[in-house]
């Protein structure tokens, strides 16, 4: 079972419509969960993080951690053509380095 | 601003060929990481740095080497090229100290083989 897993899409959805990505995981020792959006051509960029448990919100997106479930979601709503990219989930146990997802590739759809 | 700098962002390259990659950061930061993207296996660490002159293989060492003989500057080495290390190559930093999750990524170089 690979430590992180990510669908990885394509997801397309019309402008204005609420985008659900998610990760799940297998190692509980990790304890930052981070969202990286990476646009065509370009390298990825640190979109939010969190830190255990919880909610997160920012402007129009808002990421969530359950622990519990080792479960991770990333929510943007009204979602926009400029949201188009890859999302990638990514996590760190602490002191190595980080572990990625596939990337969720979405477009939004003007 | 923080940057990261890569030396090219498209490379041609023959079967066999020696490649040097280089990334250069103007952060201070310690910790340097070099990172290959594939369509459908995502990212995948191929060696990373925590200081200069040290090294440590990541998940795909294979067929790579790396050099850090300046604290801005890390080289990743094909020695030998091979058409499956056609791919895209991400340098990243981080400062040391700090917890990891803050990466800072290059544009990237997408590597041919042929």
């Amino acid at each position: 079972q690979k430590e992180v897993e990510q669908d990885p899409g394509p997801l397309s959805v019309p402008e204005g419509a609420i985008v659900s990505l998610n990760c799940t995981y297998s190692n509980s020792a990790f304890q930052y969960f981070m969202w990286y959006r990476q646009y065509s051509r370009k390298g990825p960029e640190l979109l939010m993080y969190t830190y255990s448990s919880g909610n997160k919100e920012d402007g129009r997106f808002t990421a969530q951690v359950d622990k519990s479930s080792k479960y991770i979601s990333l929510f943007i709503r009204d979602s926009q053509p400029s949201d188009s990219a890859t999302y990638l989930c990514t996590m760190d146990p602490g002191n190595t380095p980080l572990v990625f997802g596939k990337g969720t590739r979405l477009s939004v759809i003007a | 601003d923080v940057k990261v700098t890569q030396s090219s962002r498209y490379l041609v390259k023959r079967t066999g060929e020696k490649v040097f990659l280089e990334c250069v950061q103007d952060m201070d930061h310690e910790n340097m990481f070099w990172y290959r993207q594939d369509p459908g296996l995502g990212l995948r660490l191929i060696y990373f740095s925590y200081d200069v002159k040290m090294k440590e293989k990541g998940d795909i060492p294979e067929g790579y080497s790396v050099s850090r003989e300046k604290k801005e500057r890390f080289s990743l080495i094909l020695e030998s090229a091979s058409t499956n290390q056609t791919s895209m190559y991400l340098c990243a930093t981080h400062q040391g100290g700090q917890e990891m999750y803050e990466q800072y990524f290059g544009p990237g170089t997408r590597l041919t083989v042929t």
